[in-house]
């Protein structure tokens, strides 16, 4: 079954506007989410994790046990945000790790 | 601690030959999955291993296996190489000891089939 969806293969948006992308997934229990970025010739890193409900570069994720969703957001994005992001799914057990099949954002200056 | 190291960077190789590609994890991390990236279809998981035992496999042919160390550096080789094993293959390490299990990546090597 299908852990992680990100609905979106390719994303746009012009510098300064909000940007949201999103992820839902499917899991009983309590997963843990997070969010990967890999920039052009750079290696796939994580971005943020749910359980620290931090900011990193402006980005924000909040989880939505309801929806089962983990949308990433940015309210102005910038070009540099330009990069594929990955949605992944960590059962609290430590078992397999699952990610969302990516999002390429590009920023329009 | 330095970050997850993969050798070799780029390798090419012909159709029907084999290859081996080596990972070494984050100092401490008992875990080492391999996952194949492609253009097409993005993240594909091939295994995990854990204190060299595999716990968790994707669907990839029996071509496709790997095994761990004990000092958990991981090995995954592909024999008789097909066109379509053209692919950047990353491997990431994670502490299964303590929460949050996030996975650090390496920086992938790329295999070219011709």
């Amino acid at each position: 079954a299908q852990r992680v969806t990100q609905p979106e293969k390719l994303l746009s948006v012009f510098k300064g506007a909000p940007v949201e992308l999103k992820c839902n997934y499917s899991y009983s229990g309590s997963p843990e989410l997070f969010w990967y970025v890999q920039y052009s010739r750079q290696r796939l890193q994580l971005l943020l994790r749910h359980i620290s409900r931090e900011s990193i570069k402006g980005f924000t994720a909040d989880l939505n046990k309801g929806e089962t969703s983990f949308h990433l957001k940015k309210p102005f994005a910038q070009e540099e945000d330009s990069a594929m992001y990955y949605c992944a799914l960590s059962p609290n057990t430590g078992n397999q790790f699952y990610f969302g099949t990516g999002t390429s954002l590009t920023v329009i200056p | 601690k330095a970050g997850v190291t993969q050798t070799p960077r780029y390798l090419i190789k012909t159709r029907g030959q084999q290859v081996t590609l080596s990972c070494s994890p984050i100092s401490g991390h008992r875990s080492v999955s391999w996952y194949q990236q492609t253009p097409g279809q993005g993240l594909q998981f091939l295994f995990e291993y854990f204190s060299e035992t595999q716990r968790n496999k994707g669907n990839f042919p029996g071509r496709f296996s790997g095994r761990q160390f004990s000092n958990s550096r991981s090995e995954m080789n592909v024999s008789t190489l097909e066109l379509g094993d053209s692919a950047l293959y990353l491997c990431a390490s994670r502490n299964l000891l303590a929460r949050p299990y996030e996975q650090y990546f390496g920086p992938g090597t790329r295999l070219t089939v011709t």
